[in-house]
């Protein structure tokens, strides 16, 4: 079946630093690819979608400065966190799909901490 | 705009208990709806699914049948174990808009004690 791999699953960084976060599809294109955020014991809130080869669409509130996506390839989609603070400290899961047989496959997500 | 409201929790249950969790949504037309299971520390994985009114999804004991006229897909399980603690997510994604992102409820969480 479709596999999405997300790495890295945990990251500790410095607050003032970058993170970068990468998804990849294992065995599918995947035309469009979303990135979640969760907080603790709360839901999935959708950051973005990329679209391979185009801008992403960032939802209402969320920074496109601070959270760079890029989807240069219909493998792999990348969030980078820039100039991260402690409140960017959070679950984020990425996922591919929502076309064709597959559906929506999800990355395992990346325990972010700034410190 | 489209949502989805799930029963909160936590749900205790004892193992080989009958479990049911709520979900309703509000929509326009006939959204896909969804079970999404969350493993601590873990991403999501797909449950079940059903695309069309009447439908039934089924997996691993789980079941969850789309009723339009109520707007409601509740999971239920009629034995549950220790390993399906978890946190359980109902989504949806809009009528005829394939490719959008998934709408999720705000998740509930199980916890099966043996």
């Amino acid at each position: 079946g479709a596999v999405v791999s997300q790495h890295p699953s945990r990251v500790i960084c410095k607050s003032g630093t970058s993170v970068k976060i990468e998804c990849r599809s294992l065995d599918f294109q995947a035309t469009t690819m979303f990135w979640y955020r969760q907080f603790p014991k709360q839901s999935l809130m959708l950051m973005a979608t990329s679209n391979e080869g185009s801008k992403a669409t960032y939802e209402q509130g969320v920074e496109k400065d601070k959270f760079l996506i890029n989807h240069a390839s219909l493998t792999l989609s990348t969030l980078t966190v820039t100039s991260a603070h402690p409140e960017d400290s959070s679950f984020y899961i990425c996922s591919a799909g929502g076309q064709g047989v597959y559906g929506y496959t999800f990355g395992s997500g990346t325990r972010l901490t700034v410190v | 705009g489209d949502s989805v409201t799930q029963m909160e929790g936590p749900v205790t249950l004892s193992e080989e208990a009958f479990l049911t969790i709520n979900c309703t949504y509000t929509a326009t037309g006939y959204p896909s709806l969804f079970w999404y299971v969350q493993y601590p520390g873990e991403g999501l994985q797909l449950l079940l699914k059903a695309t069309k009114a009447d439908d039934k999804g089924s997996n691993k004991g789980f079941e969850a049948t789309y009723r339009k006229e109520t707007t409601s897909f509740h999971l239920e399980k009629g034995s549950v174990q220790v390993s399906d603690s978890a946190v359980y997510f109902c989504a949806l994604t809009p009528f005829n808009q394939a490719g959008t992102a998934l709408i999720f409820g705000k998740g509930t969480t199980l916890s099966v004690s043996s």
